[in-house]
């Protein structure tokens, strides 16, 4: 389950399943939203971008999902793999003159062999 | 390599003391900014530099954290007389442009641990 503070929320997912990692983001004037990964040790990693005039975008075994209508963002990734174990944020962009990135506190994923 | 380069990887010293942590940029990119992460927890925006337009030090901490940006490119975050929770990873990432729909690349930051 989800926690809040000190603990992140955690998804436990077995090889090869599919995950889906979810964000409520917080300002519907956003226009540009980011998934990022970031592996301990590490810097986050960008993966995805998409845009508000979009609601479904594509890459390479992840997919975006946005619905503006309830501020909900989700990552999809097919075929989980163990080096997909990692922290996820999403991160978004209000648009207007203060265009600060706005972060997520991210959800941890692990992946069970 | 063609990322953001961030030095020291690792820096341990001691409570009261002054740091100094470095940032390389991707070549190009006009934006640069700091973040904060301490462990388990999201980023804390610090500081962004934009091209030649003031930086935006809206969410250092207190006046003993200051950063600068030198001929728009490398920057160095200052930490002075450091505090035990000023233990942390900071994290420095540029862009092509500041917002403007731009993602933002990280380094793999500094961690900094006040004894």
């Amino acid at each position: 389950g989800e926690s809040v503070g000190l603990h992140l929320p955690t998804l436990s997912v077995q090889e090869g399943d599919n995950s889906i990692i979810n964000c409520a983001y917080s300002n519907s004037a956003s226009d540009y939203f980011i998934w990022y990964k970031q592996e301990s040790g590490k810097g986050p990693q960008f993966i995805i971008d998409i845009r508000s005039n979009m609601d479904k975008r594509q890459g390479q075994r992840v997919t975006v999902l946005l619905n503006k209508t309830v501020k909900h963002l989700s990552l999809q990734i097919a075929a989980t793999q163990p080096g997909d174990s990692a922290v996820y944020f999403c991160a978004e962009y209000p648009s207007g003159n203060n265009r600060k990135l706005i972060w997520g506190l991210g959800t941890s994923l692990a992946v069970n062999p | 390599g063609a990322g953001v380069s961030q030095s020291p990887s690792n820096k341990v010293t001691e409570k009261g003391k002054d740091v100094e942590l470095r940032c390389d940029p991707i070549s190009g990119h006009t934006a640069l900014y700091w973040y904060r992460q301490s462990l388990g927890q999201g980023l804390e925006f610090l500081i962004y530099f934009q091209g030649n337009s003031a930086p935006d030090k809206s969410g250092l901490p207190s006046d003993r954290f200051s950063a600068e940006r030198t001929g728009g490119s490398v920057s160095t975050l200052t930490i002075q007389r450091t505090q035990q929770e000023d233990s942390a990873v900071y994290l420095c990432a540029s862009s092509l442009g500041w917002g403007g729909n731009q993602p933002q690349h990280f380094g793999d930051g500094t961690r900094l641990s006040i004894l």
